[in-house]
């Protein structure tokens, strides 16, 4: 079965130090999301990116963020200078769209120290 | 409360008996989909309803969907201690974006 591959698994990084987090959606798929998971709590959406440009996005979303998809099979995810309450399981996603339902990948977990 | 809110927040059962989380949800949907997390890993996608169903079924899940209550309801028949697990249900809007509620940590004992 077709999956959602994300790497690294696990990143730690120097508060204040930019990380990239790579995620490869399944390949037919059109819509591509960003979401996070602080430990224990809910999981919150940041990005939705459609058609090489950014759908929507929340208020977490700031300016540190943004999204690529440099090459047509990956997808990233930056934050430019990572703060403390920035650590967090970060998951992509992706998906043909409306109704289809939409399949993760297995997560990075992101330790800002 | 927020959109999907799943209750109760944690469940403990003996293998074999039904598990049953409630969800509900707050603006307009376009289907509402449930999804299951094992500790530390990623999100499984389980079922999905479009807001015209009202049922579904898929081995021994069982979704219902009741739009005019909000709410939705997912029943896992004959757990096994394998399904225990953390679900999350979880809203698409005309926009494709999924909202998720806080999620039901099941805990099926052998």
């Amino acid at each position: 079965e077709p999956e959602v591959t994300q790497t690294p698994s696990h990143q730690v990084t120097q508060m204040g130090q930019e990380v990239i987090l790579r995620c490869v959606p399944i390949s037919n798929h059109l819509y591509f999301y960003w979401y996070r998971q602080i430990l224990g709590q809910k999981v919150e959406f940041l990005v939705s990116f459609y058609n090489n440009e950014i759908s929507e996005k929340s208020e977490i979303f700031d300016d540190q963020f943004s999204v690529e998809r440099p090459d047509g099979s990956n997808f990233t995810l930056k934050i430019r200078s990572t703060k403390l309450e920035d650590s967090a399981m970060y998951f992509c996603a992706s998906g043909l769209g409306a109704n289809y339902g939409y399949t993760f990948g297995s997560g990075t977990r992101l330790t800002v120290v | 409360s927020q959109q999907g809110e799943e209750d109760p927040q944690a469940l403990s059962i003996q293998e074999g008996e039904n598990a049953t989380m409630n969800c509900s949800y707050k603006t307009s949907i376009n289907n509402l989909q449930w999804y299951r997390q094992n500790s530390g890993r990623g999100l499984v996608h389980l079922i999905l309803i479009r807001s015209n169903e009202r049922e579904k079924h898929s081995g021994r899940l069982r979704v219902t969907l009741d739009t005019s209550k909000k709410s939705s309801s997912l029943l896992i028949t004959a757990s096994r201690a394998a399904d225990t697990a953390s679900y999350f249900c979880a809203t698409e809007d005309a926009g494709n974006m999924l909202t998720f509620g806080g999620g039901t940590r099941l805990m099926v004992k052998p």
